[in-house]
């Protein structure tokens, strides 16, 4: 498998611009996680998945945020409208939730510059 | 609701010798896993080593080890025989068991330089 599969890799987009970042987690998971990393907050989670569904969004920073998961090998996270401290990476993370497995595989990130 | 502290935001080591970076964390629950996560300047995120808390022996993987010690809620990290590739930014990361969410709650992070 080639693991968590994040795209665009970099994205610089102008205030007010509508972003979506694409994840595609590893087949077989069935856990789904968006986190930020800033250097101020450090990594947040902002909403996970599981089974295709949306568990906990109380991460989600305001409404101009949003997440789906159509299918079990697609996820989206959307800023709409774009601000400049939205800049960040975005990393989505998958898990397979099975007993006592826990580890979660992360995806490389998508840097995100807001100007 | 539980929080993780990593006190040390920057730390270097010599190559070949050996280094430790604290955290702790705090939470009511009894049982729990507590993770540490490297991150190279690659960006990506790399599971170093886990530990279940309901496990008194202290998890080691090859030349990483940790100190665990449940009652005072802190758990560092040893990395012995240094590498130049151990160069990165690394965290603390506490996952709840209850509810099964597999939810991650991450320290600040430390940096480590590894000097020739």
């Amino acid at each position: 498998d080639a693991g968590v599969i994040q795209s665009p890799r970099h994205e610089v987009t102008e205030m007010g611009q509508e972003v979506t970042l694409r994840c595609k987690p590893i087949s077989g998971h069935n856990s789904l996680f968006w986190y930020r990393q800033t250097m101020m907050r450090g990594l947040e989670l902002l909403i996970y998945f599981n089974n295709n569904v949306p568990i906990d969004d109380s991460g989600m920073p305001e409404d101009r945020f949003s997440a789906k998961m159509p299918n079990a090998s697609f996820s989206t996270l959307k800023i709409q409208p774009s601000e400049p401290r939205d800049s960040a990476v975005y990393f989505c993370a998958s898990s397979q939730k099975t007993g006592l497995n826990t580890e979660a595989f992360f995806g490389q990130g998508t840097r995100l510059t807001v100007v | 609701a539980q929080t993780v502290t990593q006190s040390q935001p920057e730390m270097s080591v010599q190559e070949a010798e050996t280094v430790t970076l604290s955290c702790t964390y705090d939470t009511s629950e009894n049982n729990y896993y507590l993770f540490w996560y490297k991150q190279p300047p690659s960006r990506q995120m790399i599971l170093v080593i886990r530990q279940e808390a309901y496990k008194q022996q202290n998890a080691t993987e090859n030349r990483f080890s940790v100190n665990f010690q449940k009652a005072a809620k802190s758990f560092s990290l040893k990395i012995s025989d240094s590498q130049l590739g151990d160069t990165a930014m690394y965290f603390c990361a506490f996952m709840s068991i209850a509810g099964n969410t597999g939810k991650l709650i991450f320290g600040q992070g430390t940096t480590l330089q590894v000097k020739p």
